[in-house]
């Protein structure tokens, strides 16, 4: 199957600084990337749709400024949490789908997750 | 009412049990439909994708039922390594793909 790597797997930040986190579809191309942010306990939630070439999509709620898509390549999408704060302690997780998947189905591929703790 | 409902759990298990799983779809124009496992601390992984005339992976069996809205995942002679988080996973085509993803039901099992 499809392979989705994130970098870096974990993350200890001070609060107030920002912190990158890079999304790859390694044997694919994706025209959409979807961020998603799971706290303990809790299902995942969709942060953004990540549009490659264009502005992403923010679900209702997240702050645009505070979280910085960018979708430069079809391969590569990047989340950037500016000026971190503890509440922003969570599990990011981003996910893929294949171009070339003409399949109704839309499955998605998931990264293996960031975990970020802000200190 | 949230677009996607699963039982709350969680399910506490013997080795060995049959042990099902319910989720219900408040958008009528959802088109695809997948049990996803997540184990703690770990991305989720796809179990299989759920068709109308239902579908078996060994011991997994995933059925939809369009009319009622409803999904389910039956899980024979439970092994310990089933022990993970099952989430229903609901897409819609005309939502640019998004997924709407259920709480999850905690499963369990034990030797």
């Amino acid at each position: 199957g499809a392979v989705v790597s994130q970098h870096p797997s974990w993350v200890i930040c001070k609060s107030g600084t920002s912190v990158k986190i890079e999304c790859r579809s390694l044997d694919f191309q994706a025209t959409t990337m979807f961020w998603y942010r799971q706290f303990p306990k809790q299902s995942l939630m969709l942060m953004a749709t990540s549009n490659e070439g264009s502005k992403a999509t923010y679900e209702q709620g997240v702050e645009k400024d505070k979280f910085l898509i960018n979708h430069a390549s079809l391969t590569l999408s990047t989340l950037t949490v500016t000026s971190a704060h503890p509440e922003d302690s969570s599990f990011y997780i981003c996910s893929a789908r294949d171009l070339t998947d003409s399949r109704a189905s839309y499955e998605q591929y998931f990264g293996p997750g960031t975990r970020l703790t802000v200190t | 009412r949230k677009e996607v409902e699963q039982d709350p759990g969680p399910f506490n298990v013997p080795e060995g049990a049959t042990v099902a799983f319910n989720c219900t779809y408040s958008n009528s124009a959802s088109q695809s439909f997948f049990w996803y496992r997540q184990d703690c601390r770990k991305e989720p992984k796809l179990l299989m994708s759920v068709y109308s005339s239902g579908n078996e992976d060994g011991r997994f069996t995933a059925q939809l039922n369009r009319a009622s809205q409803y999904i389910s995942l039956l899980i024979r002679d439970s092994k310990l390594s089933d022990s993970a988080t099952y989430l229903c996973v609901v897409n819609t085509r005309t939502n640019a793909g998004k997924s709407t993803f259920g709480d999850g039901t905690t499963l369990t099992v034990k030797p």
